[in-house]
């Protein structure tokens, strides 16, 4: 298997404040890093791809300079959380795939709980 | 972009039944379908996946299927256990050398009552 670690586990901060996350493959290289984010009891959103040495690519609807997101090596990508606020308290996931031919398998952090006051 | 939904939301069995959770999903060119569980608080568990040139994997008590045609793909699990309650997603994404996300469905809370 692959380890993928993340930090924090958890966060708590003031509203307006901004919060790093940070995401490692501790055993093997990810040119690509994704970060989801989770809202209770729903399902996993992609958020935006990390790509190392370039500009992350987001989806639809997520904000680009609220979520800022630097991938400068190949085991490393952070996701910094501008200006929070509460509706921004969720469960951050990130997950780097270990490519082998044509299969990737997403090996997935264990994850940050920011809790906005 | 892929789109997946996932069917039922909730399911309750009794211990030693059979569950069945399905999805179905939008891209045609998606080729890779892992199925996750995922405990409360922490980070989702891969359990089974299945690429598509294989029609049906199987692991022990779990399996999975594929209908690449129809585009929905299957989970069953027999001989449910109290062990086995937790919330399900499947998720679908194109494999290939540069990795691409993961799409989930929207999730099923299972819930195996002894």
């Amino acid at each position: 298997g692959a380890v993928v670690s993340q930090h924090p586990s958890r966060v708590i901060c003031k509203s307006g404040t901004s919060v790093k996350i940070e995401c490692r493959s501790l055993d093997f290289q990810a040119t690509t890093m994704f970060w989801y984010r989770q809202f209770p009891k729903q399902s996993l959103m992609l958020m935006a791809t990390s790509n190392e040495g370039s500009k992350a690519t987001y989806e639809q609807g997520v904000e680009k300079d609220k979520f800022l997101i630097n991938h400068a090596s190949l085991t490393l990508s952070t996701l910094t959380v501008t200006s929070a606020h509460p509706e921004d308290s969720s469960f951050y996931i990130c997950s780097a795939p270990k490519v082998a031919r044509s299969y990737n398998e997403q090996f997935f952090g264990p994850g940050t709980r920011l809790t906005v006051l | 972009g892929e789109n997946v939904e996932q069917h039922p939301s909730t399911l309750s069995v009794q211990e030693g039944d059979s569950a069945v959770i399905k999805c179905t999903y939008s891209d045609s060119a998606s080729n890779y379908f892992p199925w996750y569980k995922q405990e409360l608080g922490k980070r989702p568990q891969l359990i089974i996946d299945i690429r598509s040139n294989v029609g049906e994997k199987k692991d022990q008590r779990i399996a999975v299927t594929l209908n690449k045609t129809a585009k929905h793909f299957s989970l069953h699990i027999t001989e449910t256990q109290p062990e086995d309650s937790a919330v399900y997603f499947c998720a679908a994404s194109l494999a290939n050398q540069a990795g691409t996300a993961l799409i989930f469905g929207k999730g099923t809370t299972l819930s195996v009552s002894s």
